[in-house]
């Protein structure tokens, strides 16, 4: 069982490429999650996905898409890199019991932009 | 959503039990609290969460005051392995969870 995969777990990208960030999950959830952390800072919500063909913003989703590719897969595209969005990347996966939500992480992708 | 305040850092000796308080006096009536700690730079870990009984686990115990107002997470026997920062978050349901800055806690030899 290998909970959450991420895909690169390092990238440098130059100023206005683009990029996609791969996430994969293994424990049948459904919902599923991206995050960045800028240096020092908490967690900050970026999209996520209900269900498989569901995606909803979050708090800082400019510069961004996702796509929720089938039950396990969720991937972040950035479309014209900059360096503001020079972070750590986490992906992350619940499935609700009640109106608890326990999401697992992923170990992250540390992206620079130069 | 709940705002919670924690303690920017804390230092614990190693053996001892870790208290990590978290100010949630905004809190409502059907909002949870969660405790999630990040070691490193590892992805957060989920703890514990409660929603007015004091809660238990393997890893930790979790006191919240009859109020409501505040919780304590509890880490009974603090070893090395237990540095980390930990996010005291109040929501309703969690699916979007929302973190603040933490509390650093470094636990000492």
């Amino acid at each position: 069982n290998a909970g959450v995969t991420q895909t690169p777990k390092f990238q440098v990208l130059k100023t206005g490429q683009s990029m996609t960030l791969q996430c994969a999950q293994d424990m049948n959830h459904n919902s599923m999650y991206w995050y960045r952390q800028d240096p020092g800072m908490g967690l900050r919500l970026i999209y996520y996905s209900a269900s498989e063909g569901t995606t909803d913003k979050g708090e800082v989703p400019n510069g961004y898409n996702v796509s929720r590719l089938n039950k396990r897969e969720f991937s972040l595209r950035l479309e014209s890199a900059a360096p503001s969005q020079t972070s750590v990347y986490f992906c992350a996966s619940s499935e609700v019991v009640g109106l608890f939500y326990e999401q697992y992480f992923g170990p992250g992708t540390r992206l620079t932009v130069t | 959503d709940a705002k919670t305040t924690q303690p920017t850092s804390m230092d614990c000796a190693e053996g001892r039990a870790a208290n990590l308080p978290c100010n949630h006096s905004t809190i409502s009536g059907n909002e949870y609290v969660y405790w999630y700690r990040q070691i490193h730079s590892q992805g957060p870990q989920y703890i514990i969460h409660g929603l007015k009984n004091n809660e238990t686990n393997e890893m930790a115990s979790l006191i919240i005051t009859e109020d409501r107002k505040s919780s304590t997470l509890i880490l009974p026997h603090a070893t090395l392995r237990d540095t980390a920062v930990y996010y005291c978050i109040a929501i309703q349901g969690a699916q979007k969870l929302v973190f603040g800055q933490g509390t650093r806690l470094t636990i000492n030899p």
